[in-house]
Formats: structure tokens, C-alpha cells, sequence
């Protein structure tokens, strides 16, 4: 059983819905993050947590809009989205350490599978 | 800057046979460097990790060597079976000055074990 839970794992939207998508770990991550991943591709980061701050934003277009409510809670709000945005959008989370964050591991979830029609 | 190379697939093996997905890696410094493991439907899961040269990382029969020398973390298994049959990611880490840390990861190798 994954320790990241995603809700909800299967969401259909048209283009001009407004939805949100919502992630939950109780691990005591400080660090949480949503990936893209389309079929048969790697993921890709999308945004970057850190104590509830955003850290990283990898150019994602406005019409993705995350948001970090307090430290296991992440949701990423989606409007006007295109259908090439039709993908599955993971959630991880880790442990931050300053000195060797690049030490920890990611923990994803199952993933929200997106289709926007 | 950072990249992942991962051997091409599918990869099509027989129950028992032995496993190889080689992968290597360029990056600035002394990355950490991860297996995961994804299944059809699911999210990536954690296989296994090295965070230092000549560290092995093992997991589930599943092991990879981080080889300094020819930049390369290569997974092996000694004898696969069916329910290993999924998609393996090479990753390394990119620290993330927060103390977050954000991974490159490998194109994938689907990996099919037939009976």
C-alpha cells in the first residue's frame, strides 16, 4: 500500500471545467510534488514544495495552479485545461535536509488519471 | 548538466532468466542515484538507491552498483519471474537548495516475463 494517497485516481473534464486534484501523506514529509507523466514517458516535475512553500515551478502554464493548505495536504487546481493536458499526475513527497536532501528518496502515490475531453 | 540514459525496451525475458537494464549517467557533483519501479496502473514505487560510489543498493532480489568510474547504475536480477514484470526508471537526484530533491529520471524499460 502506497503511504501518499491521491483522490481522486480516474477524473474526466471538459475544457472549460474547474477541478482539483488532492494528495495526503502522514509521513512527516516537509518537501511535496506533483509530477506529469504521459503514456510511456518518464515523469516530468511540474512543482516543488518546501514547508509549504513553493520552491519550484517548472514554467507550468497558469491554468495549473498548486497550493500546499499545511504539511500533508497538497491540491493542484486545474481550469480551462487543454486535452494534451490529459495525462497521469502523480504526487510524492520526501524528507528535506539541507545538507543531503539528495539523499531521500521520493514516495509517490497512485496517481490521478486525467482526461480532458 | 544532469541526464539519465536507460537502456531501450521491451525487454522480454523467460521466468528465471537474468536480468539486465543497464543505465548511465551524466550529472554535475555526486548525485544520489534510485531504481523505481512502476506497475501497470500504479504509481512509482521505490526499488532501491545508492547514494555514494561503490555503494550497492538491493532490494526484493534486485541489485545495482553506483560504478564512479563509468558513471553507470546498472540493474540486475539473478532470476526474474512474472510478477516482475513492470516499468524500471534509472533516476539521479538534483538537490533542491530547500533541502527538497527533484530526480531525473530514464526514459523507462518495460520489462515482460513470460512463463
Amino acid at each position: 500500500d502506497t503511504e501518499v494517497t491521491q483522490t481522486p485516481k480516474h477524473l474526466v473534464m471538459g475544457m472549460t471545467n474547474k477541478k482539483s486534484l488532492k494528495c495526503e501523506q502522514h509521513m512527516g514529509h516537509r518537501a511535496m510534488y506533483w509530477y506529469k507523466q504521459k503514456a510511456k514517458k518518464p515523469p516530468e516535475l511540474m512543482f516543488v514544495y518546501s514547508y509549504e512553500k513553493l520552491s519550484i515551478n517548472e514554467s507550468v502554464p497558469s491554468r495549473f495552479s498548486p497550493e500546499c493548505p499545511n504539511s500533508s495536504l497538497l491540491n493542484l487546481h486545474l481550469h480551462a485545461l487543454q486535452p494534451e493536458d490529459s495525462a497521469l499526475y502523480l504526487c510524492a513527497s520526501s524528507q528535506v535536509h539541507l545538507v543531503t536532501g539528495g539523499n531521500s528518496p521520493l514516495h509517490f502515490g497512485n496517481g490521478t488519471r486525467l482526461t480532458v475531453t | 548538466g544532469n541526464s539519465v540514459t536507460q537502456m531501450e525496451g521491451p525487454v522480454t525475458l523467460s521466468e528465471e532468466a537474468f536480468l539486465t537494464i543497464n543505465c548511465t549517467y551524466t550529472a554535475t557533483g555526486y548525485p544520489s542515484l534510485f531504481w523505481y519501479v512502476q506497475y501497470p496502473g500504479e504509481g512509482l514505487q521505490l526499488l532501491l538507491k545508492a547514494t555514494k560510489a561503490d555503494d550497492k543498493g538491493s532490494n526484493k532480489g534486485f541489485e545495482a552498483t553506483y560504478r564512479k568510474e563509468t558513471t553507470s547504475f546498472h540493474l540486475e536480477k539473478g532470476s526474474v519471474q512474472v510478477s516482475d514484470s513492470a516499468v524500471y526508471f534509472c533516476a539521479l537526484s538534483d538537490p533542491i537548495e530547500t533541502g527538497a530533491n527533484n530526480l531525473f529520471f530514464g526514459t523507462g524499460t518495460r520489462l515482460t516475463v513470460i512463463p
